[in-house]
């Protein structure tokens, strides 16, 4: 079974410095990686995704995310952080099946301080 | 609206009672799925509609739970005799076609109370 794991509850990171957020996964065939973010009381909203081709993604406001397939991981990144992006991290795969549903990992809260 | 649109955003129902959610998903959206989020927990898949279909009920958690999308447009999700269990936030998603590389776009949910 398709499944991913964050393995950080919470991150925390000045404003400024880059900042990682970590996931892993493990699938049987082609993986297909997303990654949403969630602030409080709202839905989750789509930052990027890997389907195929550069292991380097980017995605929206300025966050890019690093496929590496002999370390089954898929961590999220980005330069320099902003207190606004403070909220909580899902990394997603694509379940195997032929419905493309979702299976999320538990989130990562980033807390990024001023 | 140009995203997709939950209502109620907030509901709060007494045990046994049956409650009913609704969906707009984005127009022309042929995918849509609904999830359930427990506090603290990351989305669990729940039920999906391929336009009128639902090709998938397999995360439904009982008999209790029923979605439709009679048009294959808004969708609801029905919970009759609702239990404590039940709280959580029900989101849903669509996305524009059935490719598995369609990024999926949320609602903002339902926080359903059951007292």
């Amino acid at each position: 079974a398709q499944s991913v794991a964050q393995p950080e509850d919470q991150v925390n990171v000045a404003e400024g410095n880059p900042l990682t957020v970590k996931c892993t996964y493990s699938v049987s065939g082609n993986p297909y990686l997303f990654w949403y973010v969630q602030y409080p009381n709202r839905g989750l909203q789509f930052l990027l995704k890997y389907i195929t081709g550069d292991n380097l993604v980017k995605g929206s406001y300025g966050f890019e995310a690093e496929f590496n397939k002999s370390q089954t991981s898929f961590h999220l990144k980005k330069p320099s952080a902003l207190v606004s992006d403070s909220a909580l991290y899902f990394c997603a795969v694509r379940d195997g099946g032929a419905t493309n549903k979702l299976i999320f990992g538990t989130g990562t809260l980033l807390a990024v301080q001023p | 609206g140009a995203g997709v649109s939950q209502s109620p955003r907030y509901k709060v129902a007494k045990r046994g009672q049956d409650v009913a959610l609704r969906c707009d998903p984005i127009s022309g959206h042929v995918s849509l799925f609904w999830y359930q989020q427990a506090l603290g927990q990351g989305p669990e898949f729940l039920t999906y509609f391929q336009n009128e279909a639902q090709l998938d009920k397999s995360g439904l958690p009982s008999d209790r739970f029923f979605a439709e999308r009679p048009e294959g447009s808004v969708s609801t999700l029905k919970i009759q005799r609702t239990q404590q269990e039940d709280s959580a936030v029900y989101l849903c998603a669509s996305s524009l076609g059935a490719g598995y590389d369609q990024p999926q776009h949320f609602g903002d949910g339902t926080r359903l109370s059951i007292l």
